[in-house]
């Protein structure tokens, strides 16, 4: 069963508009949860990890425990936003833990 | 199932050993990539292959060698294991170097190096 969702595998929203790139998981003990993104002919890199709650390049996400979901959102994209994104859930694995990547959400953002 | 794979899922072996981590994807991408997860969960590139020849060699000790037979697979061969060795490691493949098309992780494998 898949631990990590998103559920689009493409989005697209116009320059200045709010964007939501969702992300869902499926774990029985106390998540923690990522944002990675690869913009073009770049590396993957992280953008943000929940337990440091911070804000990078204007994006923000919330663990919501009830909902089991940790998505990926920014009030205002910006067209340099354009990039895949994953979510990633670190997953415990006999004492040690294991990141596992959902399938990721294109992002573009139109002038 | 087209899939990235990995085998073994887990590996566990002494200090001083060589070993081989195998990658396969049946997706016929032509970009294939070895990364590793630290300490802190965090990933990190260490090789990627294009169409078998290698474009990133990220300052990765030599004991570490990728190899790629076909583009469908890229092997990581590690001598003389060092305790600090241990770690996940994933392989991932996707259409085209650094395309923002997705990149497909495989499940990982967990290397512990007693």
């Amino acid at each position: 069963a898949q631990r990590v969702t998103q559920p689009e595998k493409l989005l697209s929203v116009f320059k200045g508009a709010p964007v939501e790139l969702k992300c869902n998981y499926s774990y029985s003990g106390s998540p923690e949860l990522f944002w990675y993104v690869q913009y073009s002919r770049q590396r993957l890199q992280l953008l943000l990890r929940h337990i440091s709650r911070e804000s990078i390049k204007g994006f923000t996400a919330d663990l919501n425990k009830g909902e089991t979901s940790f998505h990926l959102k920014k009030p205002f994209a910006q067209e340099e936003d354009s990039a895949m994104y994953y979510c990633a859930l670190a997953e415990d694995e006999g004492g040690s833990e294991k990141l596992v990547f959902g399938k990721g959400t294109k992002l573009t953002v139109n002038p | 199932d087209t899939a990235v794979s990995q085998t073994p899922k887990y590996l566990v072996t002494q200090m001083g050993n060589d070993k081989s981590i195998k990658c396969e994807q049946n997706l016929g991408h032509d970009t294939m990539y070895w990364y590793k997860q630290d300490s802190k969960k965090f990933l990190k590139i260490m090789f990627s292959y294009n169409n078998k020849e290698l474009i990133i060699n990220e300052t990765v000790p030599n004991r570490f060698s990728p190899k790629s037979p076909d583009k469908a697979h890229l092997n990581l061969h590690i001598n003389s294991l060092e305790l600090g060795d241990s770690a996940v490691y994933f392989c991932a493949s996707s259409p085209l170097p650094w395309s923002t098309d997705t990149q497909y992780f495989g499940p990982g494998t967990r290397l512990t190096v007693l």
